[in-house]
């Protein structure tokens, strides 16, 4: 089984700083990764995914992620963040192949500061 | 596409009362996930279907939760009865199987309030 650990439950920055958001996984089996993003009242909406290759992961918005295999890790990072990044971030993980059901993380909530 | 469409947006009801929570899925998708949301407890996943056949509903908390996909265009959940406790955002997703490896689409929710 997998599971996902987001250590941080709310990181603040300040406006154009950057950030990062830390993200680790447990599996025995390869894995898909994906960080997704819930606006304040909205469901959440992916901003990335790795499923094989590269493992620097870009995605909308500036984000970017990076697997690392050995750490099992898939943080987060953005070099300049704005005030319409305020939102949570959810790390999920599925069994690679798989396509049902993915394991959600606990969330990170990202504070912008002026 | 006009994405998952959750109905209703918000949800008061008194304790004791049967909720039912609706979702239309993206067309063509084939997996529905519902998916419950607490300050507590983050998102769980209750129940998803797969070409409406529920596979998996370990995530459902007890019997008073119970979940349908009569067709592939409609889901209901509900509660009967319902309790405080079970207040909270309830999400529906779909995802289609193969093209886009696990990409869920997710509704607005539901957010439920228990008195």
């Amino acid at each position: 089984a997998q599971s996902v650990t987001q250590l941080d439950s709310q990181v603040p920055v300040f406006e154009e700083a950057p950030v990062e958001l830390r993200c680790n996984y447990s599996s025995s089996v390869s894995v898909y990764l994906f960080w997704y993003v819930q606006y304040p009242n909205q469901g959440l909406q992916l901003l990335l995914k790795y499923l094989s290759g590269s493992t620097l992961v870009k995605g909308i918005n500036g984000f970017e992620a990076e697997f690392n295999k050995s750490q099992t890790s898939f943080h987060l990072r953005k070099p300049s963040v704005h005030i319409s990044d305020t939102a949570e971030y959810f790390c999920a993980v599925s069994e690679a192949g798989r396509d049902d059901k993915i394991i959600f993380g606990k969330g990170t909530r990202l504070h912008i500061l002026p | 596409d006009a994405g998952v469409i959750q109905s209703p947006r918000h949800e008061v009801t008194e304790m004791g009362q049967e909720v039912t929570l609706r979702c239309k899925p993206i067309s063509g998708h084939d997996y529905l996930f519902w998916y419950r949301q607490t300050m507590m407890r983050g998102l769980e996943l209750l129940i998803y279907f797969n070409n409406n056949v529920p596979i998996d509903d370990s995530g459902m908390p007890e019997d008073r939760f119970s979940a349908k996909m009569p067709n592939a265009s409609f889901s209901t959940l509900k509660i009967q009865p319902s309790e405080p406790r079970d207040s909270a955002v309830y999400f529906c997703a779909s995802s289609l199987m193969g093209g886009n490896k696990n990409i869920q689409y997710f509704g607005a929710g539901t957010r439920l309030s228990v008195l």
